[in-house]
């Protein structure tokens, strides 16, 4: 079974600018949860989407958005971007219900300039 | 508010030096207790579950421990490929579906 894919899986972009990732979960996942890594602060988590709703948030500004898609694939947007940004940002899918064993794509590494 | 700590930071062993990484936490009801590995420029690759205190879980030369205040990675024998960052994740109950928060991560290296 295919893992966990994201795209792209590198980006660069200018302070200012906005930036759409992707993510499609394991077939049959129906959670998606995002989060971005930094060397400073580690992984945090961004939100969760399960059916096309979010049902959790982190404590991240409303730069950082998302959404679901009905096939389960989702995306997140960042606008305005600034330097801080610039991580890896992570996106995992569970089974089905909000406590499963989350499962890690490669990853989309975004260096805002 | 919950927490992960993990320790130690780093860790050089030789090859076939046992030796086990900590990672110690507070929280509101403990759903889960995850354990990944995670390469450079990789994303976390999923290595254990455990739910309860007294759960045991073992895959090759790991081998994971809970606790009711934290778990244990003991890592036996290891080889040079076990080298990598180990991280640690707890989910708790308190409403936070989907929510993972982790540790900083050990990072081991295993000298040939």
């Amino acid at each position: 079974k295919a893992g966990v894919t994201q795209t792209p899986r590198y980006l660069i972009k200018t302070r200012g600018q906005q930036v759409t990732l992707s993510c499609s979960p394991i077939s049959g996942h129906r959670s998606v949860s995002w989060y971005q890594q930094t060397p400073g602060q580690g992984l945090q988590f961004l939100f969760e989407y399960f059916s096309e709703t979010q049902r959790n948030k982190g404590n991240f500004p409303g730069r950082f958005s998302g959404r679901q898609f009905s096939n389960s694939r989702s995306e997140m947007n960042v606008s305005t971007l600034e330097l801080g940004d610039s991580a890896l940002y992570l996106c995992a899918s569970s089974l089905m219900d909000a406590w499963g064993t989350q499962y890690f794509g490669p990853g989309t590494r975004l260096l805002v300039l | 508010e919950d927490q992960v700590t993990q320790s130690p930071e780093a860790l050089r062993l030789q090859e076939g030096e046992s030796s086990s990484l900590n990672c110690s936490y507070t929280v509101s009801g403990l759903r889960g207790l995850f354990w990944y590995r995670q390469d450079p420029g990789k994303g976390p690759e999923f290595l254990f579950t455990l739910y309860s205190a007294g759960e045991e879980k073992e895959k090759e030369r790991l081998k994971a421990t809970l606790t009711k205040k934290e778990s244990f990675l003991h890592i036996t024998a290891p080889k040079p490929e076990d080298s990598a960052t180990y991280l640690c994740a707890v989910q708790s109950g308190s409403g936070n579906t989907g929510k993972l928060i982790f540790g900083q991560g050990t990072t081991l290296q295993v000298k040939p």
